[in-house]
Protein backbone atom coordinates (compact mmCIF):
# COMPACT_ATOMS: atom_id res chain seq x y z
CA UNK A 1 0.00 0.00 0.00
CA UNK A 2 1.26 3.66 -1.05
CA UNK A 3 2.24 5.46 2.39
CA UNK A 4 3.01 9.14 1.91
CA UNK A 5 4.59 10.62 5.22
CA UNK A 6 5.47 14.32 5.84
CA UNK A 7 7.55 15.82 8.41
CA UNK A 8 7.08 18.14 10.60
CA UNK A 9 3.21 18.14 10.45
CA UNK A 10 3.74 21.39 12.29
CA UNK A 11 6.72 24.33 11.78
CA UNK A 12 7.10 27.49 14.01
CA UNK A 13 9.64 29.51 12.30
CA UNK A 14 10.98 33.62 12.35
CA UNK A 15 11.12 35.14 9.47
CA UNK A 16 14.48 35.05 7.79
CA UNK A 17 15.51 31.51 8.58
CA UNK A 18 15.63 28.37 6.47
CA UNK A 19 13.97 25.31 6.94
CA UNK A 20 13.14 22.06 5.15
CA UNK A 21 9.80 19.84 4.88
CA UNK A 22 10.49 16.11 3.86
CA UNK A 23 7.75 13.84 1.85
CA UNK A 24 8.38 10.25 2.33
CA UNK A 25 6.92 7.54 0.08
CA UNK A 26 7.06 3.86 0.29
CA UNK A 27 6.19 3.22 -3.89
CA UNK A 28 8.18 3.56 -6.58
CA UNK A 29 6.81 6.48 -8.28
CA UNK A 30 8.23 9.54 -11.04
CA UNK A 31 5.68 12.05 -10.12
CA UNK A 32 5.95 14.28 -7.32
CA UNK A 33 3.47 17.54 -6.16
CA UNK A 34 3.85 20.38 -3.88
CA UNK A 35 0.50 22.11 -2.90
CA UNK A 36 0.24 24.98 -0.62
CA UNK A 37 -3.35 25.40 1.09
CA UNK A 38 -4.12 28.75 2.81
CA UNK A 39 -7.16 28.75 5.17
CA UNK A 40 -10.37 27.68 4.40
CA UNK A 41 -9.04 28.48 0.97
CA UNK A 42 -8.76 24.84 -1.57
CA UNK A 43 -4.97 24.04 -2.58
CA UNK A 44 -2.68 25.49 -5.13
CA UNK A 45 -0.27 24.16 -7.15
CA UNK A 46 3.30 25.16 -6.32
CA UNK A 47 5.78 22.14 -8.26
CA UNK A 48 5.10 19.00 -10.07
CA UNK A 49 8.16 16.57 -10.22
CA UNK A 50 8.58 14.50 -12.64
CA UNK A 51 11.85 12.38 -12.63
CA UNK A 52 14.68 11.58 -10.36
CA UNK A 53 17.16 14.32 -9.67
CA UNK A 54 14.64 17.02 -10.86
CA UNK A 55 14.71 20.17 -8.47
CA UNK A 56 12.21 23.42 -9.41
CA UNK A 57 12.23 26.81 -7.56
CA UNK A 58 9.97 29.80 -7.23
CA UNK A 59 10.92 32.65 -5.22
CA UNK A 60 11.67 31.29 -1.62
CA UNK A 61 10.51 27.84 -2.11
CA UNK A 62 12.96 25.41 -3.69
CA UNK A 63 11.40 21.26 -4.09
CA UNK A 64 14.17 18.66 -5.35
CA UNK A 65 13.30 14.93 -6.08
CA UNK A 66 15.06 11.50 -5.13
CA UNK A 67 13.36 8.67 -6.56
CA UNK A 68 16.02 6.20 -5.80
CA UNK A 69 15.47 7.38 -1.83
CA UNK A 70 11.59 7.79 -2.18
CA UNK A 71 12.11 11.48 -0.73
CA UNK A 72 11.50 14.83 -2.22
CA UNK A 73 12.00 18.39 0.00
CA UNK A 74 10.62 21.11 -0.08
CA UNK A 75 12.92 24.01 1.16
CA UNK A 76 12.14 27.58 2.44
CA UNK A 77 14.55 30.22 2.42
CA UNK A 78 14.68 33.34 4.36
CA UNK A 79 11.25 32.71 5.32
CA UNK A 80 8.81 35.62 5.48
CA UNK A 81 4.98 35.78 6.77
CA UNK A 82 3.39 35.35 3.44
CA UNK A 83 4.68 32.20 3.43
CA UNK A 84 2.26 30.72 6.21
CA UNK A 85 0.20 27.95 4.93
CA UNK A 86 -0.04 24.32 5.03
CA UNK A 87 1.69 22.53 2.83
CA UNK A 88 1.08 18.82 1.10
CA UNK A 89 2.83 16.51 -0.86
CA UNK A 90 1.36 14.07 -2.95
CA UNK A 91 2.83 10.82 -5.29
CA UNK A 92 0.44 9.84 -8.45
CA UNK A 93 0.69 6.11 -9.34
CA UNK A 94 -1.59 6.05 -12.25
CA UNK A 95 -3.46 8.80 -11.47
CA UNK A 96 -4.28 7.34 -7.85
CA UNK A 97 -3.17 10.44 -6.17
CA UNK A 98 -1.79 9.64 -2.65
CA UNK A 99 -1.22 12.98 -0.19
CA UNK A 100 0.87 13.37 3.46
CA UNK A 101 -0.94 14.28 5.93
CA UNK A 102 0.10 18.13 5.23
CA UNK A 103 2.76 20.62 7.03
CA UNK A 104 1.18 23.55 8.56
CA UNK A 105 3.67 26.30 8.59
CA UNK A 106 3.51 29.53 10.96
CA UNK A 107 6.12 32.37 9.64
CA UNK A 108 6.27 34.64 12.62
CA UNK A 109 8.01 37.80 12.88
CA UNK B 1 -6.99 29.80 -16.61
CA UNK B 2 -8.44 26.20 -15.33
CA UNK B 3 -11.40 26.88 -13.84
CA UNK B 4 -12.73 24.29 -11.58
CA UNK B 5 -16.28 24.99 -9.97
CA UNK B 6 -18.23 22.91 -7.40
CA UNK B 7 -21.93 23.16 -6.89
CA UNK B 8 -21.82 24.72 -3.03
CA UNK B 9 -19.51 26.16 -1.21
CA UNK B 10 -21.41 24.81 2.46
CA UNK B 11 -24.39 21.98 2.64
CA UNK B 12 -25.92 20.97 5.43
CA UNK B 13 -27.81 17.66 5.54
CA UNK B 14 -29.58 14.96 7.85
CA UNK B 15 -28.12 11.47 8.39
CA UNK B 16 -30.08 9.18 5.65
CA UNK B 17 -30.44 11.50 3.14
CA UNK B 18 -29.24 11.13 -0.32
CA UNK B 19 -26.66 14.26 -1.41
CA UNK B 20 -25.20 15.21 -4.78
CA UNK B 21 -21.92 17.00 -5.12
CA UNK B 22 -21.27 18.36 -8.40
CA UNK B 23 -18.26 19.33 -10.06
CA UNK B 24 -17.58 21.37 -13.30
CA UNK B 25 -14.61 21.98 -15.18
CA UNK B 26 -14.11 23.85 -18.18
CA UNK B 27 -10.70 22.64 -19.73
CA UNK B 28 -11.62 19.70 -21.55
CA UNK B 29 -9.81 17.67 -19.18
CA UNK B 30 -10.08 13.89 -19.29
CA UNK B 31 -9.36 13.01 -15.58
CA UNK B 32 -11.27 14.06 -12.88
CA UNK B 33 -10.96 13.68 -9.26
CA UNK B 34 -12.95 13.28 -5.73
CA UNK B 35 -10.82 14.05 -2.36
CA UNK B 36 -12.07 14.28 0.83
CA UNK B 37 -10.19 16.54 3.50
CA UNK B 38 -10.23 16.01 7.16
CA UNK B 39 -7.87 17.72 9.76
CA UNK B 40 -4.63 15.12 10.48
CA UNK B 41 -5.62 12.59 7.53
CA UNK B 42 -4.36 15.13 4.28
CA UNK B 43 -6.44 14.57 1.39
CA UNK B 44 -7.95 11.14 0.64
CA UNK B 45 -8.72 9.92 -2.85
CA UNK B 46 -12.81 8.59 -3.18
CA UNK B 47 -12.82 8.11 -6.83
CA UNK B 48 -11.78 9.33 -10.13
CA UNK B 49 -12.71 9.22 -13.44
CA UNK B 50 -10.47 9.13 -16.76
CA UNK B 51 -13.17 9.13 -19.03
CA UNK B 52 -16.69 9.67 -19.88
CA UNK B 53 -18.49 7.10 -17.84
CA UNK B 54 -15.66 5.73 -16.27
CA UNK B 55 -14.23 5.47 -12.82
CA UNK B 56 -11.50 3.38 -10.72
CA UNK B 57 -11.95 3.16 -7.19
CA UNK B 58 -9.61 5.48 -4.53
CA UNK B 59 -8.27 4.83 -1.32
CA UNK B 60 -11.89 5.43 0.81
CA UNK B 61 -14.38 4.37 -1.73
CA UNK B 62 -17.08 3.13 0.82
CA UNK B 63 -20.07 5.11 1.00
CA UNK B 64 -20.14 6.91 -1.68
CA UNK B 65 -20.56 6.73 -5.56
CA UNK B 66 -19.68 8.25 -8.56
CA UNK B 67 -21.36 9.54 -11.96
CA UNK B 68 -19.54 11.18 -15.11
CA UNK B 69 -22.14 11.10 -17.60
CA UNK B 70 -19.77 14.12 -19.76
CA UNK B 71 -16.83 14.94 -19.66
CA UNK B 72 -17.19 17.96 -18.13
CA UNK B 73 -18.91 16.97 -14.59
CA UNK B 74 -18.27 14.62 -12.43
CA UNK B 75 -20.77 14.22 -9.73
CA UNK B 76 -20.28 12.89 -5.97
CA UNK B 77 -23.12 11.07 -4.39
CA UNK B 78 -24.09 9.82 -0.70
CA UNK B 79 -26.64 7.33 -0.84
CA UNK B 80 -27.30 7.34 2.52
CA UNK B 81 -25.28 10.25 4.44
CA UNK B 82 -23.91 9.69 7.75
CA UNK B 83 -22.48 12.23 10.71
CA UNK B 84 -18.84 10.36 9.77
CA UNK B 85 -18.95 11.93 5.83
CA UNK B 86 -18.86 15.20 7.55
CA UNK B 87 -15.85 16.82 5.69
CA UNK B 88 -14.79 19.20 3.07
CA UNK B 89 -15.09 17.51 -0.44
CA UNK B 90 -12.70 18.72 -3.18
CA UNK B 91 -12.81 17.99 -6.25
CA UNK B 92 -9.73 18.36 -8.78
CA UNK B 93 -9.11 17.77 -12.71
CA UNK B 94 -6.00 17.01 -15.13
CA UNK B 95 -5.30 16.55 -18.94
CA UNK B 96 -4.96 18.90 -21.63
CA UNK B 97 -1.23 20.25 -22.36
CA UNK B 98 -0.96 20.47 -18.71
CA UNK B 99 -1.27 16.32 -18.00
CA UNK B 100 0.42 16.49 -14.86
CA UNK B 101 -0.71 19.24 -13.35
CA UNK B 102 -3.93 19.02 -11.04
CA UNK B 103 -6.21 21.73 -10.58
CA UNK B 104 -8.62 21.73 -7.60
CA UNK B 105 -12.13 23.14 -7.03
CA UNK B 106 -13.11 25.77 -4.06
CA UNK B 107 -14.39 22.67 -1.68
CA UNK B 108 -17.53 21.78 -0.52
CA UNK B 109 -17.71 21.77 3.36
CA UNK B 110 -20.39 19.55 4.26
CA UNK B 111 -21.57 19.10 7.55
CA UNK B 112 -24.32 15.99 8.09
CA UNK B 113 -26.19 16.02 11.24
Amino acid sequence: ELKVEQNPLFLSMQEGKNYTIYCNYSTTSDRLYWYRQDPGKSLESLFVLLSNGAVKQEGRLMASLDTKARLSTLHITAAVHDLSATYFCAVDINNDMRFGAGTRLTVKP
Amino acid sequence: DVKVTQSSRYLVKRTGEKVFLECVQDMDHENMFWYRQDPGLGLRLIYFSYDVKMKEKGDIPEGYSVSREKKERFSLILESASTNQTSMYLCASKGGALLYEQFFGPGTRLTVL
